[in-house]
């Protein structure tokens, strides 16, 4: 069981925008504690996609956007690609359990 | 370009010590922009953060597993290592290091892993 909650999975066509949600609590988004994104294939090493909650590295498309309200944040995808199918990762901190990922959510692009 | 490299045994036993090497090649572990950290992932299972170390010598464990888990760096051959012992089956997984960049203002609370190994698998078995 997961700090961080996440759908296992959603799915979209290409082109259509998706979200996936991370859901905490008081002890670690709702903390204040910075919420980041990596994707994941498998066989591969997991990427970083947002930082600080909205933050893209360079090299990240904008297509990917973060932002976190309360005790929940969420990762949007637009213009949905079929090279997004993945698995993606929420990450933050929480004051008891120190750094904790959310459980993982699979992309499917129908 | 940094790179992470991770080294050791692919199998161990029950109830002895994995022994992990993380070898960073395009940067140095003594950077105090930086945190170093060991993530590992079960199989069919997600992400679980193990310990993250900083240049001072400062380390971090994941609660779960502090009884049983050391991180430590190597400056000179600038490589930092995780060793966790008493394993079980539970501890097999593909185990990655990584490096943390984090919020100058926030500090070590914000820290994200930017850049990572291509992993290891170690399973335990007998």
């Amino acid at each position: 069981q997961s700090v961080l909650t996440q759908p296992p999975s959603v799915s979209g066509a290409p082109g259509q925008r998706v979200t996936i949600s991370c859901t905490g609590s008081s002890s670690n988004i709702g903390a204040g504690y910075d919420v980041h994104w990596y994707q994941h294939l498998p066989g591969t090493a997991p990427k970083l996609l947002i930082y600080g909650n909205s933050n893209r590295p360079s090299g990240v498309p904008d297509r990917f956007s973060g932002s976190k309200s309360g005790t929940s944040a969420s990762l949007a995808i637009t213009g949905l690609q079929a090279e997004d199918e993945a698995d993606y990762y929420c990450q933050s901190y929480d004051y008891r359990l120190r750094r904790v990922f959310g459980g993982g959510t699979k992309l499917t692009v129908l | 370009q940094l790179q992470l490299q991770e080294s050791g045994p692919g199998l161990v036993k029950p109830s002895e010590t994995l022994s992990l090497i993380c070898t960073v090649s395009g940067g140095s572990i003594s950077n105090s922009r930086y945190y170093w950290g060991w993530i590992r992932q079960p199989p069919g299972k997600g992400l679980e953060w193990i310990a993250t170390i900083y240049y001072s010598g400062s380390t971090y464990y994941n609660p779960s597993l502090k009884n049983r888990v050391t991180i430590s760096e190597d400056t000179s051959k600038n490589q930092f290592s995780l060793k966790l012992k008493s394993v079980t089956a539970a501890d097999t997984a593909v185990y990655y290091c990584a490096r943390a960049g984090y919020d100058i203002l926030i500090g070590y609370f914000s820290a994200y892993f930017d850049y990572w190994g291509q992993g290891t698998l170690v399973t335990v078995s007998s």
